[in-house]
């Protein structure tokens, strides 16, 4: 199964700056890469699909790129509610696996 | 509106078995493939499988193949989880997914269940 590995682990950032996050994969996984926001106590909820596609709803503040093994989530100017965990999963090959997490804290 | 409602939370002691499940409301029930998802207390999510609830075709992750079975019933929009000996191991809460691929990405999620497994 493919690996996904996300860094870093924790990434503190003040509110109104720029977050930037990696996702890598052990093999290519061409650009069936999507972006997840979780927070505590609440389900996973899509942002971003195929890469670089917002999903409905998410502002723009939220971009992705990259394709093959090497991705990237920037969100732009953080607000107080985009605290959060981040998960990047390839839908690839299944099993469709996840990283394991990106914690964005308040510095 | 596009909604997953999963069922209540479970208390169960190692041994026991149990069923968990997730209706589809507000969309073409058998358009979608329903996935399940692991996280254990405060760890990261796990892709466990993942049913097309047209013709119950269904992908187990190695890691979960053997230990729970994915099922589903159309005639009820309804997709199951199940385990016929559950262990302490699967204390977790257990979220499923729909997606219009068979291994993603998942557009939308229920509110997750809760399984605590203790003696």
């Amino acid at each position: 199964e493919i690996v996904m590995t996300q860094s870093p682990a924790t990434l503190s950032v003040s509110p109104g700056e720029r977050a930037t996050l990696s996702c890598r994969a052990s093999q290519s996984v061409s650009s069936n890469l999507a972006w997840y926001q979780q927070k505590p106590g609440q389900a996973p909820r899509l942002l971003i699909r195929g890469a670089s596609t917002r999903a409905t709803g998410v502002p723009a503040r939220f971009s992705g790129s990259g394709s093959g093994t090497e991705f990237t989530l920037t969100i732009s100017s953080l607000q107080s509610e985009d605290f959060a965990v981040y998960y990047c999963q390839q839908y690839n090959i299944w099993p469709g696996t996840f990283g394991q997490g990106t914690k964005v804290e308040i510095k | 509106e596009v909604q997953l409602v999963q069922s209540g939370a479970e208390v169960r002691k190692p041994g026991e078995s149990l069923k968990i499940s997730c209706k589809g409301f507000g969309y073409s029930f058998t358009t979608y493939w329903i996935g399940w998802v692991r996280q254990m207390p405060g760890k990261g999510l796990e892709w466990m499988g993942i049913i097309d609830p047209g013709d119950s075709d269904t992908r187990y992750s190695p890691s979960f193949q053997g230990q729970v079975t994915i099922s589903a019933d159309k005639s009820i929009s309804t997709a199951y989880l199940q385990w016929n000996s559950l262990q302490a191991s699967d204390t977790a809460m257990y979220y499923c997914a729909r997606s219009a691929y068979g291994s993603g990405p998942f557009d939308s999620w229920g509110q997750g269940t809760l399984v605590t497994v203790s003696s």
